[in-house]
């Protein structure tokens, strides 16, 4: 009973270098959705996705891309980190749009 | 343009004593309101949420929340705290899609034995 994984955990980048985070659901979710959270505020929403194939931009895109190229899976790339993207990312999902959010435990980026 | 404020940054509570989590928003028609619980660790959890009808809503883990229009409130209460409630808990309001949620900056919530 996975749920949403997110993969890696922790990881500490230097200011250029590039990664990727997975999210992975096995719920069979159309919907979903990449945050960033800092300290002091809430969640903000970075890309979203309506279905394989598909993904759109949210709050924060800047510095970002993403792609689900299966149903299951969303990632987020950062071509080019900067310390302005330290922050805990979380991946989300849902089966329709309007129905509850099923968050990942999220990844700790700090970038150098 | 939506909002939500959450006054309170830190609560400290005793186990056993009852609690409130204050939650204000701004939004132009009637909201959907949510609450999400953080435990250490972990992503969010769905306490409860708010569409319409009855404005006092219950949620998992013995939690409720009452939805006040004329005070533009969604404030989370609990009889009795657990130690296991300890944890960072957020409010959430928007139309219905999840892509125009917007989260208040959380509350944190220690509870003393």
């Amino acid at each position: 009973n996975a749920g949403v994984t997110q993969t890696p955990k922790f990881r500490v980048l230097k200011t250029g270098q590039s990664m990727t985070l997975l999210c992975a659901q096995d719920m069979n979710h159309e919907y979903m959705y990449w945050y960033r959270q800092d300290p002091g505020m809430g969640l903000r929403l970075i890309h979203y996705s309506v279905g394989e194939g598909t993904t759109a931009k949210g709050e924060v895109p800047d510095g970002y891309n993403v792609s689900r190229l299966k149903k299951q899976n969303f990632l987020l790339g950062l071509e080019s980190a900067a310390p302005s993207q330290t922050s805990v990312y979380f991946c989300a999902s849902s089966y329709l749009e309007r129905e509850k959010l099923f968050f990942g435990s999220g990844t700790q980026l700090s970038v150098l | 343009a939506q909002s939500v404020t959450q006054p309170d940054i830190h609560i400290t509570v005793s186990e056993g004593a009852s609690l409130e989590l204050r939650c204000n928003y701004s939004y132009g028609a009637t909201p959907y309101l949510f609450w999400y619980v953080q435990s250490p660790g972990q992503g969010l959890q769905l306490l409860l949420k708010y569409f319409s009808g009855d404005t006092l809503v219950q949620g998992i883990k013995g939690f409720e929340a009452e939805f006040k229009r004329s005070q533009s409130s969604f404030n989370l209460r609990k009889p009795s705290v657990h130690w296991s409630d300890a944890a960072e808990y957020f409010c959430a309001v928007g139309p219905g899609s999840a892509r125009q949620l917007t989260f208040g900056s959380g509350t944190q919530l220690t509870v003393l034995p």
